[in-house]
């Protein structure tokens, strides 16, 4: 079974501050998405990374994806408030259906 | 342009009871998914439909789930004699084509008493 983990799982920072978020898995996926969700909403696609090494930029927020495929990061440079919302990153495994991590809370306070 | 549709946007109902929830899919979109969300959880996957192919029921938790969808229009899922675990936030995606990116309704949030 394909399975992403995400860490850290909540996290509360000041507005202005800098934050990595990690998704990480023991299998090979051959893409993987992050969406951002926010409450009462479905999530929405941020991006999608296809290639091992691949870094992809999208204002203050920069994704990359590791180098074998098995695991991602989101940075986020100055964070806003309006960046608060759960962050879930999502693999194309073997199977039709895309893997959900558990996501990661972020709330970020003025 | 019209995004993913759900209904109803709640839905309390008693155990033992069945549901019926419904999806519309944005127009050509020939994939739709189901997923479920605990509280504090990540997406669950429950059925995927890919045009008139047979669909991917790998992910249903159990035989009182079900789902049906008609072409590439609605789709319902509807859980019978439901059970308080059932309790979640029932979400819908559809896409352009299989492995496309997901566009996700607001979900149908299901409470059962």
């Amino acid at each position: 079974t394909q399975l992403l983990e995400q860490s850290p799982q909540f996290l509360s920072i000041q507005e202005g501050e800098n934050l990595t978020v990690y998704c990480n898995s023991s299998s090979v996926f051959s893409s993987l998405q992050w969406y951002r969700q926010e409450p009462g909403e479905g999530p929405v696609l941020l991006v999608t990374v296809v290639t091992g090494g691949e870094v992809k930029k999208l204002k203050r927020l920069t994704f990359q994806f590791g180098d074998a495929r098995k695991d991602s990061s989101l940075h986020i440079t100055a964070a806003q408030p309006g960046d608060t919302g759960l962050y879930l990153c999502a693999g194309e495994g073997a199977g039709t259906a895309l893997i959900f991590g558990k996501g990661t809370t972020l709330s970020v306070s003025s | 342009g019209a995004g993913v549709s759900q209904s109803p946007s709640n839905k309390v109902t008693e155990k033992g009871k069945d549901v019926e929830l419904r999806c519309d899919p944005i127009s050509g979109h020939t994939a739709l998914y189901w997923y479920r969300q605990r509280l504090g959880q990540g997406l669950e996957f429950l059925i995927y439909f890919q045009g008139n192919s047979a669909p991917d029921k790998s992910g249903l938790p159990s035989d009182r789930f079900s789902a049906e969808r008609t072409g590439e229009s609605v789709s319902t899922l509807t859980i019978q004699r439901t059970q308080q675990e059932d309790s979640a936030v029932y979400l819908c995606a559809s896409s352009p084509s299989w492995r496309s990116p997901l566009h996700f309704g607001n979900g149908t949030r299901l409470t059962v008493t």
